[in-house]
């Protein structure tokens, strides 16, 4: 799989959007962009995830860049329950729909202050 | 949705013994992962079943684990003759494959393995 390139941390106020940015330069054609979040003594929780169009669900908004090289994902309005570790994972889009393990890098730590 | 359940949530033990953690997945789910997660770092994939089949495995998993998935439902890892390196958190998944692409994986809570 292909490599992404987060930030170590970041840091929002509660109930302002934040932006979490998220490079991967080397994607290919069928690489989806994967986000999942683990909060503190949890494991690991699906977020969204794209190809080509930006996506929106009730958890959060993807955008991504018209050239597939970057991606952002959107949290319209921080809660204190939002303070997690962000994962952007590339997938590979296999025939037939196969697909495997996750492959997670250190992630983006978000705190949020009241 | 009862979610992905893991047993125990916790594990002290000493160095040399045996360990085995139990996954129960989503019910409908037929696939299942295993990773493991050291502190500060994101989690590393070890194995994944689709039903009772193991189709992959990592080479981080080493011949003292061995992981089992009987009847295509709940799942076993073991470690074998513990090690200080094995103390990590072990995190299971599970996921439907329909056929389409990217179906997402569900995680349980984990089980800390610490060893003394």
């Amino acid at each position: 799989d292909a490599k992404t390139t987060q930030p170590n941390s970041m840091e929002s106020n509660e109930e302002e959007p934040v932006h979490l940015p998220c490079n991967h330069s080397t994607i290919s054609g069928t690489d989806y962009i994967h986000w999942y979040r683990q909060l503190p003594s949890q494991g690991p929780e699906y977020v969204i995830h794209g190809l080509t169009s930006n996506v929106n669900n009730r958890m959060a908004s993807l955008a991504i860049a018209e050239d597939r090289k970057s991606s952002t994902l959107i949290l319209h309005r921080a809660t204190l329950r939002d303070a997690a570790v962000y994962y952007c994972i590339l997938r590979v889009r296999a025939p037939g729909g196969s697909q495997g393990n996750l492959i997670f890098g250190k992630g983006t730590k978000l705190s949020v202050k009241p | 949705d009862t979610g992905v359940s893991q047993d125990p949530r916790h594990k002290i033990t000493k160095r040399g013994q045996n360990v085995t953690f139990r996954c129960d997945p989503i019910s409908e789910h037929n696939r299942l992962y295993w990773y493991r997660q050291t502190l500060g770092q994101g989690p590393e994939f070890l194995t994944y079943f689709q039903n009772e089949a193991q189709l992959e495995k990592s080479r981080l998993l080493s011949d003292r684990f061995s992981a089992e998935r009987p009847k295509g439902s709940f799942s076993t890892l073991e470690i074998q003759r513990t090690e200080q390196g094995d103390s990590a958190m072990y995190l299971c998944a599970s996921s439907l494959t329909t056929g389409s692409d990217n179906q997402p994986q569900h995680f349980g809570d984990g089980t800390r393995l610490s060893i003394l």
